[in-house]
């Protein structure tokens, strides 16, 4: 089993839904990360947080940390939102990042 | 954006020939990374360095070196390439501020080994 599992894999939905991804984890950590990967696209970092939620934009992340677990939402979901968002949390035992398989998520117009 | 820039973006070569590939950052963050991305596999950790001259194995470091001579330069060299290290590679870097690590990235090189 991994140790960090993202949910879905894939994701097709029409603009303006309400997007929902998921990660769960099984190890000790410090940090969660949330990035986002445009197809043929370099990685960029959304968001790292360690307790609650954030939001920046249409963007929210919340983690819980008694259930490992944390959650991405965008709301008002548009087409350029399409890309992979990887989830990765940093080990406290090491503090290297382990990575999730990532979301590729397909908004349609 | 964290300022760093990696060379070449897209490499061609043949296989069993030496490949060295450069990370710039101008952050001054101590730790830098060099991840590799395969469909499949997501990111892997080749090697990372936590300081000049300061360098240690990721989960997928056989057959790269690294050097790390100063604070901004850190190079990942495939001494001799085979077909199996085609991927696109990943530059990172991290304060690693109270321990919370997150990490920046470059731009990304393609390296295609015939």
């Amino acid at each position: 089993k991994n140790e960090v599992e993202q949910s879905p894999q894939n994701l097709t939905a029409q603009e303006g839904e309400f997007i929902t991804i998921n990660c769960s984890y099984s190890v000790g950590i410090s940090a969660l990360h949330w990035l986002q990967q445009h197809p043929g696209g370099g990685i960029v970092s959304l968001f790292m947080l360690s307790s609650g939620k954030k939001k920046h934009g249409r963007l929210i992340a919340t983690i819980n940390i008694q259930e490992k677990h944390s959650s991405l939402h965008i709301t008002a979901s548009h087409p350029r939102d399409s890309a992979v968002y990887i989830c990765a949390v940093v080990s406290d035992s090491n503090y290297q990042l382990i990575w999730g398989a990532g979301t590729k998520l397909i908004i349609k117009p | 954006d964290a300022g760093i820039t990696q060379s070449p973006r897209h490499k061609v070569t043949e296989t069993g020939t030496p490949v060295t590939l450069r990370c710039h950052q101008t952050e001054n963050h101590r730790y830098m990374y060099w991840y590799r991305q395969d469909p499949g596999h997501g990111l892997r950790l080749i090697h990372y360095s936590y300081g000049v001259k300061d360098t240690d194995k990721g989960e997928v470091s056989d057959g790269y070196s690294v050097s790390r001579s100063k604070t901004e330069d850190f190079l990942l060299t495939l001494e001799s390439a085979t077909s199996s290290q085609t991927s696109v590679y990943f530059c990172a870097i991290s304060a690693r501020t109270s321990g919370r690590g997150e990490q920046f990235f470059g731009p990304g090189t393609r390296l295609t080994v015939l």
